[in-house]
């Protein structure tokens, strides 16, 4: 099960800004980095942010994540139909040790 | 950079399978690497997680005792035993590799599909 806790759909219009929210706890993401990951429909997960706020290489700066204590966030800037995916954060728990993912965020374009 | 998963199928309630991961592109040795599957339209699972020399391994409570993680640093590959198979494990299973000295997955494989049935 996810202990991380994420809105399950957000949406707005072409051009918009939405925000995805991730909560989790002080064994999480109250120690560890967040990661964030994009799926489009029918593909792999892709990495989209780590260590909280880096982008990976060919990742576009309209995307960009922080994190305060034991929530995070990702915002998605100037909003594209090609942005449509399913949005998932992920980070380490150090009381269980396992890796945890939120329970996902399918953005809608409008 | 690339991994490719292989090894998936149709097996009955109780059987087995193991799955393959070939990586190329990179020191496949200098990597932790993770599996992690998606049952059908639901979210992402974390299965399990193994150190770059393999002397350690992380698990699932879902998957724990019934799959093992393991990997031939001089093959470049890493693998999944799965055991004991329940209709609830039915998903698709990726292999991912980590970033340096980190538990994000920073590549992942297009997946390969499990399906439990009778």
């Amino acid at each position: 099960q996810s202990v991380l806790t994420q809105p399950p759909s957000v949406s707005a219009a072409p051009g918009q800004k939405v925000t995805i929210s991730c909560s989790g706890s002080s064994s999480n993401l109250g120690r560890n980095y967040v990661a964030w990951y994009q799926q489009l429909p029918g593909t792999a997960p892709k990495l989209l942010i780590y260590d909280n706020t880096k982008r990976p290489s060919g990742i576009p700066d309209r995307f960009s994540g922080s994190k305060s204590g034991t929530s995070a966030a990702l915002g998605i800037t100037g909003l594209q139909t090609g942005d449509e995916a399913d949005y998932y954060c992920g980070t380490w728990d150090s009381s269980l040790n396992v890796y945890v993912f939120g329970t996902g965020t399918n953005v809608t374009v409008l | 950079v690339q991994m490719v998963e292989s090894g998936g199928g149709v097996v009955q309630p109780g059987g087995s399978l193991r799955l393959s991961c070939a990586a190329s592109g990179f020191t496949f040795s200098n990597f932790d690497l993770h599996w992690v599957r998606q049952a059908p339209g639901q979210g992402l699972e974390w299965v399990a997680f193994i150190w770059y020399d393999g002397s350690n391994q992380y698990y699932a409570d879902s998957v724990k005792g019934r799959f093992t993680i393991s990997r031939d640093n001089s093959k470049n590959t890493l693998y999944l035993q799965m055991d004991s198979l329940r209709a609830e494990d039915t998903a698709v299973y990726f292999c991912a590799k980590t970033g340096p000295r980190s538990y994000y997955m920073d590549v992942w494989g297009k997946g390969t599909t499990v399906t439990v049935s009778s």
